[in-house]
Formats: structure tokens, C-alpha cells, sequence
């Protein structure tokens, strides 16, 4: 089956660099999709093909994909930026798989 | 803009189905999309469920495949759950998402609020 890797944990200081990783086969042939999820709340969308921001998404976050690794970067990382951070993407063996990757705790502090 | 929210029981006794159900506002279900069901027990990750299209073509995870039906009833503007067989192992929030689908990529956008659901005794 297919999967998505991603580091459990990330910690910057405010004002800091954030990258976050996530890696897959797949990644390669399909996009990257970015969420963050704050504690009791639902994901919300944040980078979609790769690199492209959703409306009312700040511009401090940016995405990137090269080989099978995809990065989510947080320049000048603040504290309402601290949440879980999923990565997203589809199998690319034709079989519509949905696949999340394992989550990674960003902290601010 | 288009809004989701999950509807049904909060507690289900093991060995039975779960049902529940998305109610979509702001959009019609039978003008397009996929529309899918994700799942987060407590504590963890999330899980893809399954998706539906407004003709009623479904895609199911194949580790949940044997248990999950999905329907859509379009009159209502709703689609549904079943997980049949539940144990505590399927304890979780559960999500409805429109399956937002282009060329042959797809992402959830946006989501609904969540409806946690116990399985227990």
C-alpha cells in the first residue's frame, strides 16, 4: 500500500524558518497537498498542487516538491502557526487511492 | 460558499453500523465533485474512508473496503455512511469533505466540523 512519510515533530522559534517534509514513490507523478489542523478543529487546506496557496492562506507559507520529497515551508513562523501539519496525495497506480500522511506537531515557542 | 456538516448517533454499540450522514449547503451535490469521508481516532492521524460521485461511482480504501458502504442521495443534498461491523478500533472524529476533483488529482476542500463517534458498550 501506498504511503506518505512525514517527521512526527518540527520546532522553531518564533519569527524562525518552519520546513516541514513529507516523502512518497509516488510523489514524483502526483501532487502534494498541504493541511493544518488545530487542536479541536478541522483541517483546513493550506498548499494544493505543490506549491499553490488557497485563498486567505498567508503568504508566509509556500510549498515545493522535487523527486519524491515534498516540503512545506512557514517563513517567519508565528505562534498561531503552531498545529499538526498533514500531507496529502493520491497513488498514482490508477486505483484512486486517497493516502494522509502520519502528521507532523509543528511548535512555536 | 459550500458548507458541510455530519449528522448521526455519537455512540454505537460494538458489532453494529455506524451511519452518518453529510448535509451540503451552498452548492449542489448533483452538479459535480466527489464527495468523501475521512476519520481521526482520538489521538492519531487521519484515515481516508472512502468517496462518492454525484452518479454514485464510489472509491473505497481497501483496508476498510469490505465494511464501508457510501451513498448519495441527491433530492436531499446529502451523502452517507455505513460501517458495518464496528469495534472500538474504529472509535474516531469523522469528517465529510467535498472531494474536490481535477484532471486526475483530488483534494479534500473544504471540510465539515466533525461528529466524533464511540463505539462502546
Amino acid at each position: 500500500s501506498y504511503e506518505l512519510t512525514q517527521p512526527p515533530s518540527v520546532s522553531v522559534s518564533p519569527g524562525q524558518t518552519a520546513r516541514i517534509t513529507c516523502s512518497g514513490d509516488a510523489l514524483p507523478k502526483k501532487y502534494a497537498y498541504w493541511y493544518q489542523q488545530k487542536s479541536g478543529q478541522a483541517p483546513v487546506l493550506v498548499i494544493y498542487e505543490d506549491s499553490k496557496r488557497p485563498s486567505g492562506i498567508p503568504e508566509r507559507f509556500s510549498g515545493s516538491s522535487s523527486g519524491t520529497m515534498a516540503t512545506l515551508t512557514i517563513s517567519g513562523a508565528q505562534v498561531e502557526d503552531e498545529a499538526d501539519y498533514y500531507c496529502y496525495s493520491t497513488d498514482s497506480s490508477g486505483n484512486h487511492r486517497r493516502v494522509f500522511g502520519g502528521g507532523t506537531k509543528l511548535t512555536v515557542l | 460558499q459550500v458548507q458541510l456538516q455530519e449528522s448521526g448517533p455519537g455512540l454505537v454499540k460494538p458489532s453494529e453500523t455506524l451511519s452518518l450522514t453529510c448535509t451540503v449547503s451552498g452548492y449542489s451535490i448533483s452538479s459535480g465533485y466527489y464527495w468523501g469521508w475521512i476519520r481521526q481516532p482520538p489521538g492519531k492521524g487521519l484515515e481516508w474512508i472512502g468517496s462518492i460521485y454525484h452518479s454514485g461511482s464510489t472509491y473505497y480504501n481497501p483496508s476498510l473496503k469490505s465494511r464501508v458502504t457510501i451513498s448519495v442521495d441527491t433530492s436531499k443534498n446529502q451523502f452517507s455512511l455505513k460501517l458495518s461491523s464496528v469495534t472500538a478500533a474504529d472509535t474516531a472524529v469523522y469528517y465529510c469533505a467535498r472531494d474536490y476533483h481535477y484532471s486526475d488529482e483530488n483534494w479534500f476542500d473544504p471540510w465539515g466540523q466533525g461528529t466524533l463517534v464511540t463505539v462502546s458498550s
